[in-house]
C-alpha cells in the first residue's frame, strides 16, 4: 500500500522558470510533511516542511503547498537552477500511539532536471 | 560535526550470505533508523533504535535485525541474503520526536550476486 505517491517519475525545466513538483497522500492519519532533496552518492537533505494546520509555507525559493481536502501537495521552486537537479520525495511521519517516533513514509521521487 | 557517517560506502556478497553496516550518528543525536531504497524507489523503513531497543519496526522480515549500542551508534545485521536486498541502505539519526531535523548518512550501496 503506496500512501503517500509522487505519480511524475521526472521533471524537466528551463533555467529561470518554476519547478512543480507533485505529491498524493492517502493516509489522513498523516498531519505533517517533508520534502527532502538527494544528489547522486549522498544521503536526502531535509528541504522543506509543513503541518496540516497550514496550507502554504515558504522558505526562499521554496514554497510547499498543501490541499488537504484533496490530499495532495506541491513543492514550488522558483526561479529553479541548475543545482536544484536532483531527486525530490516528500514523505510523511507516522505517530504511532499518538507519539511520533519519526518513521517517515516516502514517495518513490521525482528526478528534477535544470537545464541552463 | 561529521554529521551522520556510514561505513562502508559500497559492498558486494553472496547470496545466503551475512552482512553488517554500520552507521554513526551527528553528535547529539540518540534515535537511528534505518532505511532500505531499492533502485528508483523511495526509501522504506527498516526499523528505529533508542535507548538500545528497537522501538519501531517497519514491514521487513526477521532477516532484518539491528542494534544500538551506548554511543548511539547502530548496526543493521541482514542474514541470508537474496538478490532482492541488493539496494541502498540509509542510516538517518536525530533527537526523539525531532523527525523534522534527521540527518541521513551517504548509504551503503549493497549488491547481491
Amino acid at each position: 500500500d503506496q500512501q503517500v505517491k509522487q505519480n511524475s517519475p521526472s521533471l524537466s525545466v528551463q533555467e529561470g522558470r518554476i519547478s512543480i513538483l507533485n505529491c498524493d497522500y492517502t493516509n489522513s492519519m498523516f498531519d505533517y510533511f517533508l520534502w527532502y532533496k538527494k544528489y547522486p552518492a549522498e544521503g536526502p537533505t531535509f528541504l522543506i516542511s509543513i503541518s496540516s494546520i497550514k496550507d502554504k509555507n515558504e522558505d526562499g525559493r521554496f514554497t510547499v503547498f498543501l490541499n488537504k481536502s484533496a490530499k495532495h501537495l506541491s513543492l514550488h521552486i522558483v526561479p529553479s537552477q541548475p543545482g536544484d537537479s536532483a531527486v525530490y520525495f516528500c514523505a510523511a511521519p507516522s505517530n504511532a500511539g499518538g507519539t511520533s517516533y519519526g518513521k517517515l513514509t516516502f514517495g518513490q521521487g521525482t528526478i528534477l532536471t535544470v537545464h541552463p | 560535526d561529521a554529521g551522520v557517517t556510514q561505513s562502508p560506502t559500497h559492498l558486494i556478497k553472496t547470496r545466503g550470505q551475512q552482512v553488517t553496516l554500520r552507521c554513526s550518528p551527528k553528535s547529539g543525536h540518540d534515535t537511528v533508523s534505518w532505511y532500505q531504497q531499492a533502485l528508483g524507489q523511495g526509501p522504506q523503513f527498516i526499523f528505529q533504535y533508542y535507548e538500545e531497543e528497537e522501538r519501531q519496526r517497519g514491514n521487513f522480515p526477521d532477516r532484518f535485525s539491528g542494534h544500538q549500542f551506548p554511543n548511539y551508534s547502530s548496526e543493521l545485521n541482514v542474514n541470508a541474503l537474496l538478490l532482492g536486498d541488493s539496494a541502498l541502505y540509509l542510516c538517518a539519526s536525530s533527537l526523539t520526536g525531532r523527525y523534522t531535523e534527521a540527518f541521513f548518512g551517504q548509504g551503503t550501496r549493497l549488491t547481491v550476486v
